[in-house]
């Protein structure tokens, strides 16, 4: 009940594209879900964050869609570029817990050819 | 600010020699947090600290690992002795607690090798 199931696990695509990533959860405690971004090399870093409260949240060219019946929740980056080409994880957490309670889902490769 | 800090930044050694993993949180941080990640099991949260306290450890795969942090500025992760399974990257990320706190920097991460 504490996972957080992400697809895919890799994804490749073509620059100015639409690269979407899926998170999927059981626990119903979830109230905030927050999606990472991490460079080689480089430690993870927050990205976008929701709440159920809302369906849909847009910064810049990320949009995070949240489906709370379905308990699905999805990153989409519009135009993608190759400096998008990381690893995103999702994450979810009971809020009232807390960052040491985040459950992080196992990560999407994403590729952006040029 | 120079973010989370961490040393070495690559380890490679041996099996069943000591391994010992540093961090230097961000300045006025107070809770510290120690992940593990790799291919198979992804980011795994190993322990956590607030203010220099260990609050759960229940991460912590064996009694081979163990964690200190003497003070607000400095922490490690210490490998003793340490496996081939224990090879991954080690991350150290801080906070500002609270339990509504959600985010937490990650330093740049010890890749550890041990052959």
């Amino acid at each position: 009940q504490q996972q957080v199931k992400q697809s895919p696990q890799s994804l490749i695509v073509q620059k100015g594209g639409i690269s979407i990533i899926n998170c999927a959860y059981e626990n119903t405690a979830f109230d905030y879900f927050p999606w990472y971004q991490q460079f080689p090399g480089k430690g993870p870093a927050l990205l976008i964050a929701i709440r159920p409260d809302v369906s849909e949240k847009k910064e810049g060219r990320f949009t995070i869609s949240f489906n709370k019946s379905a308990k699905q929740f999805s990153l989409h980056i519009m135009d993608s570029q190759p400096g998008d080409s990381a690893t995103y994880f999702c994450a979810a957490t009971p809020r009232h817990t807390g960052f040491q309670k985040l459950v992080f889902g196992t990560g999407t490769r994403l590729l952006v050819s040029p | 600010d120079a973010g989370v800090i961490q040393s070495p930044r690559h380890e490679v050694t041996e099996m069943g020699q000591e391994v010992t993993l540093r961090c230097k949180p961000i300045s006025g941080h107070n809770s510290l947090f120690w992940y593990r990640q790799t291919m198979m099991r992804g980011l795994e949260l190993l322990i956590y600290f607030n203010n220099n306290v260990p609050i759960d450890d229940s991460g912590m795969p064996e009694d081979r690992f163990s964690a200190k942090m003497p003070n607000a500025s400095f922490s490690t992760l210490k490998i003793q002795p340490s496996e081939p399974r224990d090879s991954a990257v080690y991350f150290c990320a801080s906070s500002l607690a609270g339990t509504m706190n959600t985010e937490a920097f990650f330093g740049q991460g010890t890749r550890l090798t041990v052959v």
